[in-house]
């Protein structure tokens, strides 16, 4: 079984500022790692996903996450934050060997502060 | 490219009434389906999914259904609606031969029940 916890149910960050949102996991088996992002009253669109390649993923808008297994890991950061990060992230975790659920944390809204 | 439909956009419905909620996915084949709900400040919770027509697996137990009728068209239904069925309901679908299970989602309905 799977499951993923994300630290703080809400984050506010200055406007320039390092944005670093925290995702752990939990997976008897390697996992696949993803870090959506809602806008209210839309849909998640993919931010980034690890998918056991280069433990630093690259994703877009400049969001970066690095897979650290020994910290059952998956940190979501941006260097500088821009007032249109403002939006729910959500990081999810599925088996690495072909499953049809991903497993959601509960989500982190992020608040930037002008 | 695939896009996936929702509708309605918005919804408000009484107490008692009954729902019927459609998503389609387009440019692709055989699709795994998924249905979640967001209830307010709460995460993810996925109610339905579905690998092919007439395929359903449920995942918590409740007053809604969801059908398959055909291989891009998924649909969730109540025959009489609760206060608690209130929420934002997202679609998803997920290309069934991948091996990271990306997930890729529709724009959303939100569900106000009277």
């Amino acid at each position: 079984a799977q499951s993923v916890t994300q630290l703080g149910s809400h984050v506010s960050v200055s406007e320039g500022a390092l944005v670093l949102l925290r995702c752990n996991y939990s997976s008897s088996v390697p996992p696949y790692l993803f870090w959506y992002v809602q806008y209210p009253n839309q849909g998640l669109q993919l931010l980034l996903k690890y998918t056991s390649a280069a433990t630093l993923v690259k994703g877009i808008n400049g969001f970066e996450a690095e897979f650290k297994k020994s910290e059952t890991s998956f940190h979501l950061t941006k260097p500088s934050a821009h007032m249109s990060d403002a939006a729910e992230y959500f990081c999810a975790v599925t088996p690495a060997f072909g499953n049809e659920k991903l497993t959601f944390g509960t989500g982190t809204r992020l608040t930037i502060i002008p | 490219s695939q896009t996936i439909h929702q509708w309605p956009a918005t919804l408000v419905q009484p107490v008692g009434s009954p729902l019927s909620l459609e998503c389609t996915v387009e440019g692709t084949s055989n699709p795994n389906l998924y249905w979640y709900r967001q209830a307010a400040g709460r995460g993810l919770q996925l109610l339905f999914y579905s690998v092919g027509i007439g395929q359903i697996s449920s995942e918590v137990p409740q007053n809604l259904s969801a059908s398959r009728p055909q291989d891009r068209q998924f649909i969730l239904s109540s025959k009489k609606l609760l206060l608690s069925d209130s929420g934002f309901y997202l679609c998803a679908w997920s290309v069934r031969t991948a091996s990271n299970n990306e997930q890729f989602f529709g724009p959303g309905t939100r569900l106000t029940v009277l």
